[in-house]
């Protein structure tokens, strides 16, 4: 069975912390990915890799930064947490190319609020 | 990417099938119509994706009609467990810029399951 695990359910940081946020697949997919949703925004894509340390920016990526050292793991970093930054982090993976692309498999997320 | 048209809400009966329709009359010929749910306050879940022939895997059918201007999703045996929103997506395969790995969910189709 497919798994993509997220290091926290729900956390609560104070603004201008450095939050890490882990995603770990255990499918071997080459791409993995990065998005925040919010009520009435939909899902928002913030960064993508498509192989380890490689990173592309998605639609939001101001704020934050990524580190993929190993394939199975993919990191997002908030440097300097803001409360416009709570929000739900969603970490997915999906194959290489082709329309299973698009088949992306997503970790349960990750709910963080910054006070 | 073509623009897709769900209905807001549905409601089904446990045990009978659901059949959710999606509208995306602009399709062109190598875009490929994706299917994903989101139970509430989880990740959302890839179902089942297609591009001109119908697909069926143990989640789910997909009916792409013959000019590919729609599609339906069936769940066979609809249960309270598939009470969720359910996104019809249309992508095709653009290398490069930051559209390229992003997916867009619209609104949806809120599918509740009655007992």
């Amino acid at each position: 069975d497919v798994k993509v695990t997220q290091s926290s359910r729900y956390l609560v940081k104070r603004t201008g912390e450095k939050v890490f946020l882990e995603c770990v697949q255990d499918m071997d997919h080459e791409n993995m990915f990065w998005y925040r949703q919010d009520p009435g925004l939909g899902l928002r894509l913030i960064y993508f890799s498509y192989d380890v340390k490689m990173k592309e920016k998605g639609d939001i990526p101001e704020g934050y930064s990524v580190s993929r050292e190993k394939k199975e793991r993919f990191s997002l970093i908030l440097e300097s947490a803001s409360t416009n930054q709570t929000s739900m982090y969603l970490c997915a993976s999906s194959p290489l190319a082709g329309p299973k692309f698009y088949e992306q498999y997503f970790g349960p997320g990750t709910r963080l609020t910054v006070t | 990417d073509a623009k897709t048209t769900q209905p807001p809400s549905m409601d089904c009966a446990e045990g009978r099938a659901a059949n959710l329709p999606c509208n995306h009359s602009t399709i062109s010929g190598n875009e490929y119509v994706y299917w994903y749910r989101q139970i509430h306050s989880q990740g959302p879940q890839y179902i089942i994706h297609g591009l001109k022939n119908n697909e069926t895997n143990e989640m789910a059918s997909l009916i792409i009609t013959e000019d590919r201007k729609s599609s339906t999703l069936i769940l066979p045996h609809a249960t309270l467990r598939d009470t969720a929103v359910y996104y019809c997506i249309v992508r095709g395969f653009h290398a490069g810029g930051t559209s390229y790995g992003k997916l867009t969910f619209g609104q949806g189709t809120i599918l509740t399951v009655h007992p």
